[in-house]
């Protein structure tokens, strides 16, 4: 079982470059998370997906975005890289067949390492 | 609004002893659940241990066990016989069910643990 794939791993952007983290699972979760972990914090979410056309904004969305149009796909986009987004980032899914049911841990994927100079 | 605090930093255990990593948490939602990750040096995110705002008791996984006070928002993990592997960064996270944040998980800063031979 694949679980959840992050690409790249590594990544080094120049000031105001844009890109693309993947995110893919192949567990048919319909809960999706992007978290950004700096160095020696905890993690901090940036978006989420509750199903595939529904997202939102976490605890701290500002510089990304993001798109959810299938249930395995959750990409987060960095428009004008800047050095404070520096950061290991973190993809993960969750499984939540109703309402009730909340004891379903979250899956991560490995992290892109992201470096902006 | 969601909030997770662990004052512990860092955390030294002699091996074989039990140790417990503290967690309080905020809510205004009857329905929540909280979690315990293990982040080893090499990055990876792993479950440990989940307990429900309704579960009447404590959470148990192997040598992991969950110390829930709901009356003082507090659940704090405890490891028992700790072994040299036990060396890791812990989180709390938790998840609301309800209201319009919908079921995204909020993790704290972490404590790191230390396992003396």
């Amino acid at each position: 079982n694949a679980g959840v794939t992050q690409t790249p791993k590594f990544r080094i952007l120049k000031i105001g470059q844009s890109m693309t983290l993947q995110c893919t699972q192949d567990m048919n979760h319909n809960y999706m998370y992007w978290y950004r972990q700096d160095p020696g914090m905890g993690l901090k979410l940036i978006y989420y997906s509750v199903g595939a056309g529904i997202t939102d904004k976490g605890e701290v969305p500002n510089g990304y975005n993001v798109s959810r149009s299938t249930t395995e796909d959750f990409p987060l986009r960095l428009e004008l890289a800047a050095p404070s987004q520096t950061s290991v980032y973190f993809c993960a899914s969750s499984y939540s067949p109703g309402d009730v049911i909340m004891n379903t841990e979250a899956f991560f994927g490995q992290g892109t390492r992201l470096t902006v100079v | 609004a969601q909030k997770i605090t662990q004052t512990q930093p860092g955390m030294f255990v002699q091996e074989k002893e039990a140790v417990t990593l503290d967690c309080t948490y905020d809510t205004s939602d009857p329905s929540y659940g909280l979690f315990w990750y293990k982040q080893p040096s090499s990055g990876e995110m792993i479950f440990l241990i989940y307990q429900g705002s309704y579960d009447q008791q404590n959470a148990t996984e192997g040598r992991y066990s969950l110390n829930f006070q709901k009356a003082r928002k507090s659940a704090n993990l405890v490891i028992s016989a700790s072994q040299l592997g036990d060396s890791a960064m812990y989180f709390c996270a938790m998840r609301e069910g309800q209201g319009g944040g919908g079921f995204k998980t909020i993790f704290g800063a972490g404590t790191r643990l230390f396992v003396k031979a």
